[in-house]
């Protein structure tokens, strides 16, 4: 069975600091997914980004990026300049790929509050 | 503009009450989910569905049920409400090994 862990609960940062939103995976499969959704105050889920299992480049989307490590199952989201706008619940989720299972296995979340 | 739609957005039900929450999809996604959120606990798999007529079980679908009957709609039965179905609900769809797109969710009070 796979499971996703995002350790941090909460975490509050004043506005422009840069701030890491951790998450861990286990899974016994060698060819998954990983995703992180945004779901800000009015409760929406909003995609960031997917990763696949063999692509261990690091990402960056602007001031959002991401660290992929499969020595440490772990794929990192750090926002850089953080701003009141990215006040909202991130969650990491996995999706195995070669049991024909499509759903997703979420963490339970982190939320983040960025402080004028 | 394709879109994922879930009704109501809010619902109030009493305690052994059916209930259905729809979801309707226009991106024409072959599979379509269920997920309730829960604090502390994400967002958990409650059935999914990879086609017409196909449906599955997920971690938590004791007391629920879906049918699919066309591509579009995966509508979400509680047979007999309870208290701790209480919880928001997410209804997702995708195509392939794309990424999900979800619905604005419903948030269920049971009574």
């Amino acid at each position: 069975a796979q499971k996703v862990t995002q350790a941090q609960t909460e975490i509050s940062v004043v506005e422009k600091e840069d701030v890491t939103l951790d998450c861990v995976y286990e899974t016994r499969d060698t060819t998954y997914y990983l995703f992180w959704y945004k779901q800000p105050p009015s409760g929406e889920l909003v995609f960031l980004i997917r990763r696949n299992s063999f692509d261990e480049q690091n990402e960056i989307s602007g001031r959002y990026s991401w660290n992929f490590q499969k020595s440490t199952s772990s794929f990192n989201f750090t926002i850089t300049a953080s701003q009141v706008v990215d006040s909202a619940v991130y969650f990491c989720a996995l999706r195995i790929l070669n049991t024909g299972r499509r759903a997703l296995t979420f963490g339970s979340g982190t939320r983040l509050q960025v402080q004028p | 503009d394709a879109e994922i739609t879930q009704s109501p957005r809010h619902k109030i039900t009493e305690t052994g009450r059916q209930v259905t929450l729809a979801c309707h999809q226009t991106w024409n996604h072959n599979n379509m989910f269920w997920y309730r959120q829960d604090l502390g606990h994400g967002l958990r798999l409650i059935h999914y569905s990879y086609g017409v007529h196909d449906t599955n079980k997920g971690e938590v679908s004791d007391g629920y049920s879906v049918s699919r009957s066309n591509t579009e709609d995966l509508p979400l039965t509680l047979e007999s409400a309870a208290s701790s179905q209480t919880s928001v609900y997410f209804c997702a769809s995708s195509v392939g090994q794309n990424e999900q797109y979800f619905g604005p969710g419903t948030r269920l009070t049971v009574t």
